[in-house]
């Protein structure tokens, strides 16, 4: 089973800051990775898909990158609606897998 | 429109067993698979297992192997996830999910499953 570890696990910054957020696995994943927020109450919602390819109407503000075993989530500039918890989940073998969240609070 | 509408939220007390349902509208229902996440409170999303809707197959976490069953009844474009035996800590928030290849894009709105004696 693939083991998903992400860091940090608490993100305190300010709008209009850069956000970086890890997520690394246990073994390769290929680019078989997904980026999903959720804020209280809400289901999670799809950001960043294989990777690096944002869902649709995801902003451009939010970027994926990586390959293999290390994966980033970039917020370039923060918006006050972008302070939620991030999940990333692999794709790649069964069963699937989640990280266990990074929070991203408001400094 | 295209959406997930998951059953209500249930209390069952320990050792009972739960189904919850996840009906499908808007979109060809055995064109996709489905997926179930949970989320105890206060913790984070743990996935449980995929069906599916085409032709039936499964993938359970092992974990939950034994005591989770996920089934689709395609005339009603609704998918199940049954939990047997169920104890405290299955006490969680439970999610469908349409599980594209590369994402889970569209969620239910979820179902809330109480475990308490």
């Amino acid at each position: 089973e693939i083991v998903l570890t992400q860091s940090p696990a608490t993100l305190s910054l300010s709008p209009g800051e850069r956000a970086t957020l890890s997520c690394r696995a246990s073994q390769s994943v290929s680019s078989y990775l997904a980026w999903y927020q959720q804020k209280p109450g809400q289901a999670p919602r799809l950001l960043i898909y294989d990777a690096s390819n944002r869902a649709t109407g995801i902003p451009a503000r939010f970027s994926g990158s990586g390959s293999g075993t290390d994966f980033t989530l970039t917020i370039s500039s923060l918006e006050p609606e972008d302070f939620a918890v991030y999940y990333c989940q692999q794709r790649s073998n069964w069963p699937q897998s989640f990280g266990q969240g990074t929070k991203l609070e408001i400094k | 429109q295209v959406q997930l509408v998951q059953s209500g939220a249930e209390v069952k007390k320990p050792g009972a067993s739960v189904k919850v349902s996840c009906k499908a509208s808007g979109y060809t229902f055995t064109s996709y698979g489905i997926s179930w996440v949970r989320q105890a409170p206060g913790q984070g999303l743990e996935w449980m297992g995929w069906i599916s809707a085409y032709n039936g197959n499964t993938n359970y976490a092992q974990k939950l192997q034994g005591r989770v069953t996920m089934t689709t009844d395609t005339s009603t474009s609704t998918a199940y996830m049954e939990l047997r035996s169920l104890r405290s800590d299955d006490t969680a928030v439970y999610y469908c999910a349409r599980d594209e290849e590369a994402a889970a894009v569209l969620w239910g709105q979820g179902t809330l499953v109480t475990v308490s004696s």
